[in-house]
This record gives structure tokens, C-alpha cells and sequence, in this order.
């Protein structure tokens, strides 16, 4: 069953903010948030990850609802190089202290020039 | 640099022939995985390895085989009972038991003929 929900795809203007929503109603209390993209036939690209707290690095900024049934990943200035399938994903534990990424097909996002 | 290193990039085969492809990490990771990865679609589990000489299988493990000897190898075989093995193959690499975050190749794309 799929854990996270996102949409197929979007489009942003260059340099606008890119906001990319993520469903995931079925969050554990000790499951993160990680959010991965992938440029066309390159492998994935890890950009950030978050349990409760909203988190910032110099790629992205993702901030996740107080209830954790939803979060945004947000490109504050995107530029074309951002086009990419985005994953948003949540790291399920596979016992014995191990967890596992699960990959559902993402959001296809578009920089416009 | 630290990363993990996929070969080859592109390979073809016959139909009823078995593969290997390779995949080679020299981050210290403890665990490893195989993806694959169908046009248009997200990424499905074939096999990981948490450790040395052993393996579990993912998903999707049915005519794939996987060997661990060594830690910085995970060498995935595509075998003649694969029925349809033509894909975008990724191999990742992590630290166990705290698994955040994943690192991936390049990828390998097979195509079968």
C-alpha cells in the first residue's frame, strides 16, 4: 500500500518558490519524512528529511504539519536545473533496527523559463 | 571522493542470457540495495544487504540473485527467469541500523533483446 500521496505533476516559473505537497495520513510517530529527486535517467538525489520539526538546508526547505499528516517541500528560487521527479517518502522501519525507502512515482516538476 | 560507483551505464543482452551487474561503494556503508526503475514509474526493492554475507530479498526478488561478500560490493545478477528484465537498474548504499538517508549509483540500464 502506498504510503504518501502526491501529485503527478507541476509546473513553476523560473525563480518563483516551488511548493510540492505530500499526503502521508498513516505517519508513524517515529517515521521521517524524507524527500528525494531524481533528474531524467540519473539516480535519486537525496534533498531532506524531518520528523516533527520543519527543517532547512541550502537545497530546500520542508515543513510539516503539526497533525504530520502532510508536508511541503519548498524551492525558494527554482531554476531549470530543478526539473526533476520528486519523492516524497516515509521511511518505514523493516525490523531489526532496519528501515527501508519506499519510492512511489512522484511528482514531476517543471521549471518554466 | 566517496560515492558509489555503477558499470556499466549501458548494457545489452540477449533474451535467456543471465547478467551481472555491478555495483561498488566506498563510503563504509554496512547496507546496500538493488531498485529497479520501469519508464514512468517509481522505484521498486529487488534485494538489500545489512551485512557481510547476507541479503534479504525486497519486492520484486523473483529472477534476480544477489551476492555480499565484501562490504563495498553488491553485485546484482539478472537472470533467464526474469521475465521481463529490460529496466533502469539503481544500486544504493546507507549506514546500518540507523538507515537515514541513501546514497545511490548512477544506474545501469539493460536492455534485453
Amino acid at each position: 500500500d502506498a504510503k504518501t500521496t502526491q501529485p503527478t505533476s507541476m509546473d513553476c516559473a523560473e525563480g518563483r518558490a516551488a511548493n510540492l505537497p505530500c499526503n502521508h495520513s498513516t505517519i508513524s510517530g517515529n517515521e521521517y519524512v524524507y524527500w528525494y529527486r531524481q533528474i531524467h535517467s540519473q539516480g535519486p538525489q537525496y534533498i531532506i528529511h524531518g520528523l516533527k520539526n520543519n527543517e532547512t538546508n541550502e537545497m530546500a526547505s520542508l515543513i510539516i504539519t503539526e497533525d504530520r499528516k502532510s508536508s511541503t517541500l519548498i524551492l525558494p528560487h527554482a531554476t531549470l536545473r530543478d526539473t526533476a521527479v520528486y519523492y516524497c517518502i516515509v521511511l518505514a522501519y523493516s525490523g531489526a533496527g532496519s528501515y527501508q525507502l519506499t519510492f512511489g512515482k512522484g511528482t514531476k516538476l517543471s521549471v518554466i523559463p | 571522493d566517496g560515492g558509489i560507483t555503477q558499470s556499466p551505464k549501458y548494457l545489452f543482452r540477449k533474451e535467456g542470457q543471465n547478467v551481472t551487474l555491478s555495483c561498488e561503494q566506498n563510503l563504509n556503508h554496512d547496507a546496500m540495495y538493488w531498485y529497479r526503475q520501469d519508464p514512468g514509474q517509481g522505484l521498486r526493492l529487488i534485494y538489500y544487504s545489512q551485512i557481510v554475507n547476507d541479503f534479504q530479498k525486497g519486492d520484486i526478488a523473483e529472477g534476480y540473485s544477489v551476492s555480499r561478500e565484501k562490504k563495498e560490493s553488491f553485485p546484482l545478477t539478472v537472470t533467464s527467469a526474469q521475465k521481463n528484465p529490460t529496466a533502469f537498474y539503481l544500486c544504493a548504499s546507507s549506514i546500518f541500523p540507523r538507515n537515514y538517508g541513501y546514497t545511490f549509483g548512477s544506474g545501469t540500464r539493460l536492455t534485453v533483446v
